[in-house]
């Protein structure tokens, strides 16, 4: 089973719909990111998380938001999304204690490609 | 702020030959790790390698193995006996938690290994 799961894998909406992505994980890591991936653009974090109690925007987090709603689970929501936030989004966990260093090394979904017309 | 530069956008390399890819980045850290992501069609992101940039020593992980060189800033990823399976696209990535996170991607290098 994997260890990050994203609902759902793809999706297609309009402009000015709410959309929901959710994450869910079973490393039982605290951290928990969002990231976008556009051609040509890399991956761009949108908001972090360390805990359920602690939220941080990223580079870009205009237009989204988050909820922590437990230390398993993520969520990003566009509240009223536009064509321009078309991209694949990822999920990813880590925790610094992993290989018993402080490397933070990300763990990833397998992404959400949204499109919005 | 941190930059992290990929500048070979596209590379190929002949099946069992090696190749190289570039990265540089340029901060103002002391303590920082440094990682080469694989993504292949699948679009999953796989972790390839870290690095410690208090650690001198080059990380190696069976083929894959990396040239950092820290006052330049330069931290190049060299694969050996380049497989079919390897053919994906390279993400370069800086991360450090001192002060505000930080985890910044480069923009790609997309990698094709002819047979």
């Amino acid at each position: 089973d994997a260890d990050v799961t994203q609902t759902p894998r793809n999706r297609i909406t309009k402009t000015g719909k709410r959309i929901m992505l959710e994450c869910s994980q079973t490393k039982g890591h605290d951290r928990m990111y969002w990231y976008r991936q556009d051609p040509g653009l890399g991956l761009r974090l949108i908001y972090y998380s360390f805990d359920v109690k602690d939220i941080n925007k990223g580079e870009i987090s205009d237009g989204y938001s988050v909820s922590r709603q437990a230390q398993a689970k993520f969520s990003l929501s566009l509240e009223s999304a536009i064509p321009n936030q078309t991209a694949l989004y990822f999920c990813a966990t880590s925790d610094p204690r992993e290989r018993g260093g402080e490397s933070d090394e990300q763990f990833f979904g397998p992404g959400t490609r949204l499109t919005v017309l | 702020a941190q930059t992290v530069t990929q500048s070979q956008p596209e590379m190929s390399v002949q099946e069992a030959e090696t190749v190289t890819l570039s990265c540089t980045y340029d901060t103002s850290e002391n303590n920082y790790y440094l990682f080469w992501y694989k993504q292949p069609p699948s679009r999953q992101m796989i972790l390839v390698i870290r690095q410690e940039a208090y650690k001198q020593q080059n990380a190696t992980e069976n083929r894959f193995s990396v040239n950092f060189q820290k006052a330049a800033k330069s931290f190049s990823l060299k694969i050996s006996d380049s497989q079919l399976g390897d053919t994906a696209m390279y993400f370069c990535a800086f991360g450090a938690t001192s002060g505000t996170y930080k985890y910044i991607f480069g923009t790609g290098t997309r990698l094709k290994v002819l047979a």
